[in-house]
C-alpha cells in the first residue's frame, strides 16, 4: 500500500503565504484532498480533486501537484487558519484510502 | 443540510467488539459511499473502510480481519463493528460521506466524532 508523508509542523507569519506538502507515489496518478482540523473538532474538507473548494471555503486555499508531491497553499494566512492539515489520496494499487500524518500549521 | 451522527458505547472492554452506528439526515444513504475513519488521541487520521448502499465494502488492509461495515437503507444508517479490540483501538471514530471520483477520494461531510475507549 502507499504512504503519504507530510512535514509535522509549519509556521507562517500573519498575512503571508504558506505551502503545506504531501508526498507519495500515489500522487503521481491521483489528486490529494485536503482537510483542516481544529482542536476538538472534526476535519473539514478544504480542497478536493483538481483544486476544487467546497462551498464556504475561502479562495485563499488552493492546491497543486508536481510529480509525487501535492501542495496546499494558503495565500494570505489568517489567524483562523491555524490548525492541523491532513492530505488523503487513493492508494496507487487498489481502491483503498490513505491519509498523511498531518501538518500542524502555526500562524505567527 | 446533510448531517451525520455517530452513536454507540464510549467504553469497550479488551477482546470485545466495538459497535457504532452513523445516522444520516438530510440525504439519502442510497447515494455516495459512506466511510468510517478514526483518530487515536494526538495522532493522525486512519481510514477504516467504506460501504456503498448496495452493500459493497472496502476495508483498510491493516484492519480487514476485524472489521465489518454494514448498511441499513430503511433507517438511513450504516454501522461499524470492530472485533477483538485492544487499547490501540482507543480513538475518536468518525463517520463521513465519501465522494469517489476517478482520480480522487474526498470526505466532504463528517460526523462530530465519538470517543471510544478500550479499557477493562
Amino acid at each position: 500500500s502507499s504512504e503519504l508523508t507530510q512535514d509535522p509542523a509549519v509556521s507562517v507569519a500573519l498575512g503571508q503565504t504558506v505551502r503545506i506538502t504531501c508526498q507519495g507515489d500515489s500522487l503521481r496518478n491521483y489528486y490529494a484532498s485536503w482537510y483542516q482540523q481544529k482542536p476538538g473538532q472534526a476535519p473539514v474538507l478544504v480542497i478536493y480533486a483538481k483544486n476544487n473548494r467546497p462551498s464556504g471555503i475561502p479562495d485563499r486555499f488552493s492546491c497543486s501537484r508536481s510529480g509525487n508531491t501535492a501542495s496546499l497553499t494558503i495565500t494570505g494566512a489568517q489567524a483562523e487558519d491555524e490548525a492541523d492539515y491532513y492530505c488523503n489520496s487513493r492508494d496507487n494499487s487498489s481502491n483503498h484510502v490513505v491519509f498523511g500524518g498531518g501538518t500542524k500549521l502555526t500562524v505567527l | 443540510q446533510v448531517q451525520l451522527l455517530e452513536s454507540g458505547p464510549g467504553l469497550v472492554k479488551p477482546s470485545e467488539t466495538l459497535s457504532l452506528t452513523c445516522t444520516v439526515s438530510g440525504d439519502s444513504i442510497s447515494s455516495y459511499f459512506w466511510s468510517w475513519i478514526r483518530q487515536p488521541p494526538g495522532k493522525a487520521l486512519e481510514w477504516i473502510g467504506y460501504i456503498y448502499y448496495t452493500g459493497r465494502t472496502n476495508y483498510n488492509p491493516s484492519l480487514k480481519s476485524r472489521v465489518t461495515i454494514s448498511v441499513d437503507t430503511s433507517k438511513n444508517q450504516f454501522s461499524l463493528k470492530l472485533s477483538s479490540v485492544t487499547a490501540a483501538d482507543t480513538a475518536v471514530y468518525y463517520c463521513a460521506r465519501s465522494k469517489m471520483y476517478l482520480t480522487a477520494y474526498a470526505f466532504d461531510i463528517w460526523g462530530q466524532g465519538t470517543m471510544v475507549t478500550v479499557s477493562s
